[in-house]
């Protein structure tokens, strides 16, 4: 079974603070992503990497960074954390960039709160 | 645009009882629509997938309908448990990605069955 894990599953940060959310899969998948899930609007897409040191903006980039140095690890970085970031955070994995394979593994979340 | 939108918000219904849930989604081109099952505080877990030829796809007590031509899709809850209370989220998948399996999300209906 796809394992895909998240470093915290409850977070609390102060207004400015840098937060460092961690990805981790154990099935060599090459993509990985960053999702924010936010009542009344559903999951998007923030940023996703299709291959190690690569990255692309998602839809609501803006206020986040990624990294991704290792093809099992993809972090999700904020710069200075904001109230308005105050969210459930989903990472996901799937196995290649083919549509037909294109399912997504999602991790047990993050619930970030921003003070 | 590409948009999918899912049809109740939400729902109560009695353990034993049947419910349909609709996602009727406006992306192009389509490569597949799946049925995620997010238990609440956890990630998406996929349920079904059905490609542009399928027209109806089942698991266990979940079967997933899918009209291409109308593109509208459902997904039909038999029997249902106590354990079937979550979020169900339709997401579509268009093909020829260029930047790589980014996928449109539908809002979700949150179902809660009552004993």
């Amino acid at each position: 079974d796809v394992k895909v894990t998240q470093s915290s599953r409850y977070l609390v940060k102060r207004t400015g603070e840098k937060v460092f959310l961690e990805c981790v899969q154990d099935m060599d998948h090459e993509n990985m992503f960053w999702y924010r899930q936010d009542p009344g609007l559903g999951l998007r897409l923030i940023y996703f990497s299709y291959d190690v040191k690569m990255k692309e903006k998602g839809d609501i980039p803006e206020g986040y960074s990624v990294s991704r140095e290792k093809k099992e690890r993809f972090s999700l970085i904020l710069e200075s954390a904001s109230t308005n970031q105050t969210s459930m955070y989903l990472c996901a994995s799937s196995l290649t960039r083919l549509a037909s394979y294109n399912e997504q593994f999602f991790g047990p979340g993050t619930r970030l709160t921003v003070l | 645009k590409n948009q999918v939108e899912q049809s109740p918000q939400s729902l109560i219904i009695l353990e034993g009882k049947n419910c349909t849930l609709q996602c009727n989604y406006t992306v192009s081109p389509f490569s597949n629509l799946r049925w995620y099952k997010q238990d609440t505080g956890r990630g998406p877990v996929s349920l079904t997938i059905m490609t542009f030829s399928e027209n109806t796809k089942s698991n266990g007590r979940y079967t997933a309908t899918l009209d291409a031509d109308t593109k509208q899709s459902s997904l039909h809850i038999t029997a249902s448990q106590l354990s079937d209370s979550a979020s169900y989220i339709c997401v579509v998948s268009g093909s020829l990605e260029a930047a790589g399996n980014k996928l449109t999300f539908g809002g979700g209906t949150r179902v809660l069955v009552k004993p």
